[in-house]
């Protein structure tokens, strides 16, 4: 089965800085979708990634997912108080479903 | 508001007794998954359906969890005499899945927090 690796497990940032969360795939990565959720509530869709090399931004936040499809980064520029969160990257496998890493907790602090 | 809802949003029960979730996914999407989430974890897949299909259910899933979509649109998941071990987030997320895009972007609901006493 596959397996999603994130890190760092948590992180905490100044405001205004910029910030990095990696994702590791154990297999080829044929999707990559990233998530935000705020404690005890659903996910919130951030990006969806398939091919190797793409790159999406919205608002300030950029992913990648490299050429070997099988890791992906999300990288948030100037950070901001409502950055904060559970950030969640996704593979879809087989039967369409998605296996879901750990997490990375992000706090930004004033 | 058109997004995925999910009703109740917070349900606290006994052991054994029995509970009820259910999801409204966006009215166009075909697809429709149940994800269940523990303090501090990713969720993990517990089922879809395509349209009324039921096409996958995870070992996760016991003898005790039953989940229909009977008409394509809304679905339910229920538990039958619940363990505190069954105390979690369930997630419902939906979907658009045509030929050129096999899964589509999933959108989900807000959750149902289950805590079994």
């Amino acid at each position: 089965s596959q397996e999603l690796e994130q890190s760092p497990q948590s992180l905490i940032v100044q405001e205004g800085k910029n910030l990095t969360i990696n994702c590791t795939s154990s297999k080829t990565l044929y999707g990559l979708y990233w998530y935000k959720q705020k404690y005890g509530e659903g996910l919130i869709f951030l990006m969806m990634l398939q091919k190797g090399g793409e790159e999406k931004s919205h608002e300030k936040i950029t992913a990648k997912l490299d050429e070997k499809k099988q890791q992906s980064s999300l990288h948030i520029t100037a950070s901001q108080p409502s950055h904060a969160g559970i950030y969640l990257c996704g593979a879809v496998g087989t039967a369409s479903k998605l296996t879901f890493g750990t997490g990375t907790r992000l706090q930004v602090t004033l | 508001d058109t997004g995925v809802s999910q009703d109740p949003r917070h349900k606290i029960t006994k052991r054994g007794q029995n509970v009820t979730f259910r999801c409204d996914p966006i009215s166009e999407h075909n697809r429709l998954y149940w994800y269940r989430q523990t303090l501090g974890q990713g969720p993990e897949f517990l089922t879809y359906f395509q349209n009324e299909a039921q096409l996958e259910k995870s070992r996760l899933l016991s003898d005790r969890f039953s989940a229909e979509r009977p008409k394509g649109s809304f679905s339910t998941l229920e538990i039958q005499r619940t363990e505190q071990g069954d105390s979690a987030m369930y997630l419902c997320a939906s979907s658009l899945a045509t030929f050129y895009l096999n899964t589509g972007e999933l959108f989900f609901g807000e959750g149902s927090r289950l805590t079994v006493l």
